[in-house]
């Protein structure tokens, strides 16, 4: 069974610090990768996606994720994260029309 | 302005109650999907349904039904329900094919069960 695994599940930054969020999946057909945030207070959004093509891909509020096909991962990236950018991160894999997502990671980033 | 909107944001049900979970989106999508969202576990896929009067079974179904008679409501049903199905149950919508995976939740429906 395919399946996503997020490493880090609590994640405390300052402001201004990098951000990266490890994702790896497990399914070596075509993938279709997503990540989605929950802001607190908020519906769970699409925060960027890769379907093909370039594996850099650049989302909303500056986020970007690199899909790496050798080492099955998707991670999430941010230069220079924001008190704002407080939320819950998931990753998931798509395929036959369903999302399969990860545990989620908690980011806590401190003023 | 797109929406999803479930039928209560917070529910106390007893063990062994009958409980309606009520899904509605407004953007015409074919495609409806039931989560659970449990801490560290991430979200689980309960049931999703491609169409009207269709329903497919997702990851962890057992104890869970669900109903689609109209293309805007998907309902999810717990039979009996009992404690370990205290959870925050997540609705979402999509178009279909590729925009399948490009899903609209709704703010998400914490249930207790006592």
């Amino acid at each position: 069974a395919q399946s996503v695994s997020q490493h880090n599940h609590h994640v405390i930054l300052s402001e201004a610090a990098s951000l990266e969020l490890g994702c790896n999946y497990s399914y070596g057909g075509t993938v279709n990768l997503f990540w989605y945030v929950q802001y607190p207070g908020q519906h769970l959004q699409l925060l960027l996606k890769y379907f093909s093509g370039d594996p850099l891909v650049k989302g909303i509020k500056g986020f970007e994720a690199e899909f790496i096909k050798s080492k099955f991962s998707f991670n999430l990236r941010k230069p220079s994260v924001q008190w704002s950018d407080t939320a819950e991160y998931f990753c998931a894999v798509g395929n036959t029309g369903k999302l399969i997502f990860g545990q989620g990671t908690t980011l806590q980033v401190k003023p | 302005d797109v929406k999803v909107t479930q039928s209560s944001r917070y529910l106390v049900k007893r063990t062994g109650e009958k409980v309606f979970l009520e899904c509605v989106q407004d953007m015409d999508h074919e495609n409806m999907f039931w989560y659970r969202q449990d801490p560290g576990l991430g979200l689980r896929l309960i049931y999703f349904s491609y169409d009207v009067k269709m329903k497919e079974k997702g990851d962890i179904p057992e104890g869970y039904s669900v109903s689609r008679e109209k293309k805007e409501r998907f309902s999810l049903i717990l039979e009996s329900a009992s404690t370990n199905q205290t959870s925050m149950y997540l609705c979402a919508s999509s178009a279909p094919g590729q925009g399948a995976y490009e899903q609209y939740f709704g703010p998400g429906t914490r249930l207790t069960v006592t």
